[in-house]
């Protein structure tokens, strides 16, 4: 079955640039979004196809992707971005099926 | 302001069955596939399954094919997952999401399979 795989965890200290990366075989064909989920809340959507950004979310997120690999860039983390950020894609198989990554905990301190 | 607000969780047994809700509101249901995800406790997110927006085509996860059935009534801006044969691994808080990429979530419901 189709996987996409995340770090377990990111650590940066407040203002420095942090990097969680998501990569899977279909993702040079289908596009990739990211969630954030702080604890207690349910997920919150911060990057779609690849590297638009839902206008309430703060500039500091953006998305990139090349070959098999999505990323979201936090640029000037601060400590409210601290919470666990999850990839999803969906399989280029034709099964119409998606998957979400393992999830990172983005730590910052 | 989009709204989407789960009902019907609670305890199962194990082969038991049990009927989700989600009602939304702030924006024109019928024109957005619909979808569920899951987290298991302590655990990351797990899609289960989606539905175009007639209700035309409806896929899921591997685990729950055969045993759970996505449905809606747009009538009633109501989305549905109808489980069947819960087992243990079932439970999970179960979200409602808007469209198949989910860019808007439900609160969640809490579903525990045990005997």
């Amino acid at each position: 079955s189709y996987e996409l795989t995340q770090p377990p965890s990111v650590s940066v200290s407040p203002g420095q640039t942090a990097g969680i990366t998501c990569s899977g075989d279909a993702l040079p064909k289908k596009y990739a979004y990211w969630y954030r989920q702080k604890s207690g809340q349910a997920p919150e959507l911060v990057i779609y196809e690849d590297t638009r950004r839902p206008s309430e979310i703060p500039e500091r997120f953006s998305g990139s992707s090349s070959g098999t690999m999505a990323t979201l860039t936090i640029n000037g983390a601060q400590v409210e971005d601290e919470a666990d950020y999850y990839c999803f894609s969906a399989d280029s198989s034709g099964d119409h099926r998606w998957v979400f990554g393992g999830g990172t905990k983005l730590a910052v301190l | 302001e989009v709204q989407l607000v789960e009902s019907g969780g609670g305890l199962v047994q194990p082969g038991g069955s049990l009927r989700l809700s989600c009602v939304a509101s702030g924006f024109t249901f019928s024109s957005y596939w619909m979808s569920w995800v899951r987290q298991a406790p302590g655990k990351g997110l797990e899609w289960v399954a989606n539905i175009k927006r007639d209700g035309s085509e409806k896929y899921y996860e591997d685990s729950v094919k055969g045993r759970f059935t996505i449905s809606r009534d747009n009538a009633k801006d109501s989305l549905f997952l109808q489980m069947n044969s819960l087992r243990v691994e079932d439970t999970a808080v179960y979200y409602c999401a808007r469209d198949y990429f989910a860019d808007y979530w439900g609160q969640g419901v809490l579903v525990t399979v045990s005997s």
